[in-house]
């Protein structure tokens, strides 16, 4: 049963244009939530994260929101560029738990187009 | 370079070959772990290191062997490959356990 659940495979934003990109989890005891992009040929590269204990986090052009009545967060990119064109992962991790074991979803495939 | 590294790159092997994928990193990170990527099921951990000689099972450890006898590196064994084990793994690493850093993966195919 997964419990990290990224229902869109794939996304098309216009340059310039904002990309959101959703995830959703089931386990209420997850307390920290990241995000991963990958480029073809390449392993996933950490990009954002967020805990819990808060509801937003900005860094640059990229922000995550986290809705926990919800059980859903959001990765907001603006503006969205040509470069950002790439899959990206939600995971989260129960941080009380042993070895910090990450959950992904199945990723959401982001095209920018010019 | 600091950094993880993973290799081969790319190996062909036939079903029922013992196989090893090696993983080395250099930042003396405590954790390591292993991954596999496959279409429709995202990154899926076969089997985590929270130190040298402490080895632990995923969610698919089922015909994979570990070991860890130095904490810099964490090679993967599939002791009798069979085709369900076409995939790209991934190797990765973490101070801490989050978040974690990854290589670039090895592609395997199996025939």
């Amino acid at each position: 049963d997964q419990q990290v659940k990224q229902n869109s495979p794939s996304l098309s934003v216009q340059e310039g244009r904002i990309s959101i990109l959703n995830c959703d989890y089931t386990n209420s005891m997850f307390d920290y939530f990241l995000w991963y992009k990958k480029y073809p040929a390449e392993g996933p590269t950490f990009l954002i994260s967020i805990s819990s204990i808060k509801d937003k986090n900005e860094d640059g052009r990229f922000t995550v929101f986290l809705n926990k009545s919800a059980k859903h967060l959001s990765l907001h990119i603006v503006p969205s560029q040509p470069g950002d064109s790439a899959v990206y992962f939600c995971a989260a991790l129960d941080r009380g738990s042993t070895l910090g074991r990450l959950y992904f979803g199945r990723g959401t495939q982001l095209t920018v187009w010019p | 370079d600091a950094g993880i590294t993973q290799s081969p790159r790319y190996k062909i092997t036939e079903t029922g070959r013992q196989v090893t994928l090696m993983c080395h990193q250099t930042w003396s990170h405590s954790y390591m772990f292993w991954y596999r990527q496959d279409l429709g099921h995202g990154l899926r951990l076969i089997y985590y290191s929270a130190a040298a000689d402490i080895t632990d099972k995923g969610e698919v450890p089922d015909g994979y062997v570990v070991s860890r006898s130095k904490t810099e590196n964490f090679p993967l064994t599939l002791e009798s490959a069979t085709r369900s084990q076409t995939s790209v793994y991934f190797c990765a690493s973490s101070d801490r356990g989050w978040p974690q850093h990854f290589g670039d993966g090895t592609r395997l195919s199996i025939l």
